[in-house]
């Protein structure tokens, strides 16, 4: 047990719909990482916060969205769902914003139909 | 394009036996490179890193080894167990990454006993 948490578990909706998956760190961990895992693209990464700022973005789309809240539970939210964005989505977390080991947390299944 | 890859998708290997899984990277900037386990349903678990200010570096039964000239990273694991079947991947940060990991795709490991 990685000490991150993910809910829910799994999530399936329908097209066009928007869902909101939520991620804890670890304890004092400031860094939060969302991931995107697909069959044909693997892990990809999609968004890093510090502390409750941005720090960097990689491959999102401008349909999804995330924040960090001050008790620094991250939250990323996933709008206009196509059947493309149906994949694992795992949060890690981390102690600093530099170089390190990522927690990675259970993973959310998404399944858009 | 993918930063970072794998040589080969699927290693068979028997208990007992070393494994190597290899990995070719492309960012010659990058700073760091890590291992993460990925076992079914679950999320990637850290193995072993490395910075690129080093050759080796050992662990419990797992060794990293990084080639900068070639830009090549292997992971050795000793005596290879049932329990080691995992998909596994390598993951880099490039610097102008910030801190997020690019993954390969993947190498599953099978330990047959």
């Amino acid at each position: 047990d990685s000490g991150v948490t993910q809910t829910p578990k799994h999530l399936i909706t329908a097209t066009g719909q928007r869902v909101t998956l939520r991620c804890s760190p670890r304890s004092e961990d400031l860094s939060v990482y969302w991931y995107q895992q697909s069959l044909d693209q693997g892990l990809q990464f999609l968004i890093h916060y510090y502390n409750g700022e941005e720090r960097a973005k990689g491959n999102i789309l401008e349909r999804f969205s995330a924040q960090q809240f001050p008790d620094l539970h991250s939250e990323l939210n996933l709008s206009s769902l196509e059947l493309g964005d149906s994949a694992l989505y795992f949060c890690a977390s981390s102690p600093g914003s530099g170089l390190g080991e990522q927690f990675f947390g259970p993973g959310t299944r998404l399944t858009v139909l | 394009g993918e930063s970072v890859g794998l040589h080969l998708p699927t290693l068979s290997v028997q208990e007992g036996d070393n494994s190597i899984i290899n990995c070719a990277y492309s960012n010659s900037a990058s700073d760091y490179f890590i291992w993460y386990k990925q076992e079914s349903g679950k999320g990637p678990q850290f193995i072993i890193d490395i910075r690129s200010n080093m050759d080796k570096r050992q662990g419990q039964r797992v060794t990293v080894l990084l080639n900068k000239t070639v830009k090549h990273l292997s992971l050795q694991i000793a005596a290879t167990q049932p329990g080691d079947s995992a998909v596994y991947f390598c993951a880099e940060i490039p610097r102008e990454a910030g801190t997020a990991l690019i993954f390969g795709k993947g190498t599953t490991l099978s330990v047959s006993s």
